[in-house]
C-alpha cells in the first residue's frame, strides 16, 4: 500500500532559525495536504497542493510539491515559539476518493 | 458550527471491557474518518464512511474493532474486548465533497483511551 515518510522525525531549532520538513510518497499523488498538530491537540489543516511543482506561501511558511508529485516540503522561515508542534503531510493517491495517507510527522521544538 | 464532537474525551478501562467511542461530524459533511494515534505507529486511518456507508475498513486492526454510522450525525467506534495495546488517542474527522475544493479534514479533539 501507499506509504508516506517524513524526515526528520524530530527537529530542535533556536528561535529565529529556519526549519524544513520533507515528505516522500512511495506512489504518485494526486494532491498533498499539510496539517499541524499542537502538543496535546488535534491535527489542523494548513494547505493543499495539487499541481506539479506548485509553491504556496502562508506568511513565514512555504510549501512545495515536487515535479513528479511524489514529494513535498514545508519550510518555515525565522521560527517562533508558536510554531512548536508536529507537522504532517497527507497524500491522496490517484485512485479512491477522500482517503489520504498521513506521513510519519516531524516534531518541531523551538528553543526560545 | 461547533466542529467535530467526540466523547468521551478520556476513557480508562480494564482489559477485557467493552469500549465505545462516539463522534458527531460537522453538519453537512458527507465523509467521516476514524484514526488512531500512537507514538509507535503515528496516525493510522482505521475506517472511513461516505454518506453513512463504510468505504474502506482495511485499517481496522482486528475483529475486536467495529464501527457504525447509523445516520449522518453520529458514528461509533467499538472495541470489544479491549486490550492494553489498544491504548491510544482516537480521532474522528469529517470532510465535505462539495463546496471548497480542498476537501480538508476537520478533526475532533480526540478520545484518549487507556486500557489497564
Amino acid at each position: 500500500g501507499q506509504q508516506v515518510m517524513q524526515i526528520p522525525q524530530y527537529q530542535h531549532v533556536q528561535e529565529g532559525e529556519d526549519f524544513t520538513t520533507y515528505c516522500n510518497s512511495s506512489t504518485t499523488l494526486s494532491n498533498i495536504q499539510w496539517y499541524k498538530q499542537r502538543p496535546g491537540g488535534h491535527p489542523v489543516f494548513l494547505i493543499q497542493l495539487v499541481k506539479s511543482g506548485e509553491v504556496k506561501k502562508q506568511k513565514r511558511l512555504t510549501f512545495q510539491f515536487g515535479e513528479a508529485k511524489k514529494n513535498s516540503s514545508l519550510h518555515i522561515t525565522a521560527t517562533q515559539t508558536t510554531d512548536v508542534g508536529t507537522y504532517f503531510c497527507a497524500g491522496k493517491g490517484t485512485g479512491g476518493y477522500q482517503k489520504v495517507t498521513f506521513g510519519t510527522g516531524t516534531k518541531l521544538q523551538v528553543i526560545p | 458550527d461547533a466542529g467535530v464532537i467526540q466523547s468521551p474525551r478520556h476513557e480508562v478501562t480494564e482489559m477485557g471491557q467493552e469500549v465505545t467511542l462516539r463522534c458527531k461530524p460537522i453538519s453537512g459533511h458527507d465523509y467521516l474518518f476514524w484514526y488512531r494515534q500512537t507514538m509507535m505507529r503515528g496516525l493510522e486511518l482505521l475506517i472511513y464512511f461516505n454518506n453513512n456507508v463504510p468505504i474502506d475498513d482495511s485499517g481496522m486492526p482486528e475483529d475486536r474493532f467495529s464501527a457504525k454510522m447509523p445516520n449522518a450525525s453520529f458514528s461509533t467506534l467499538k472495541i470489544q474486548p479491549s486490550e492494553p495495546r489498544d491504548s491510544a488517542v482516537y480521532f474522528c474527522a469529517s470532510s465535505s465533497s462539495s463546496g471548497s475544493s480542498y476537501n480538508e479534514q476537520f478533526f475532533g479533539p480526540g478520545t484518549r483511551l487507556t486500557v489497564l
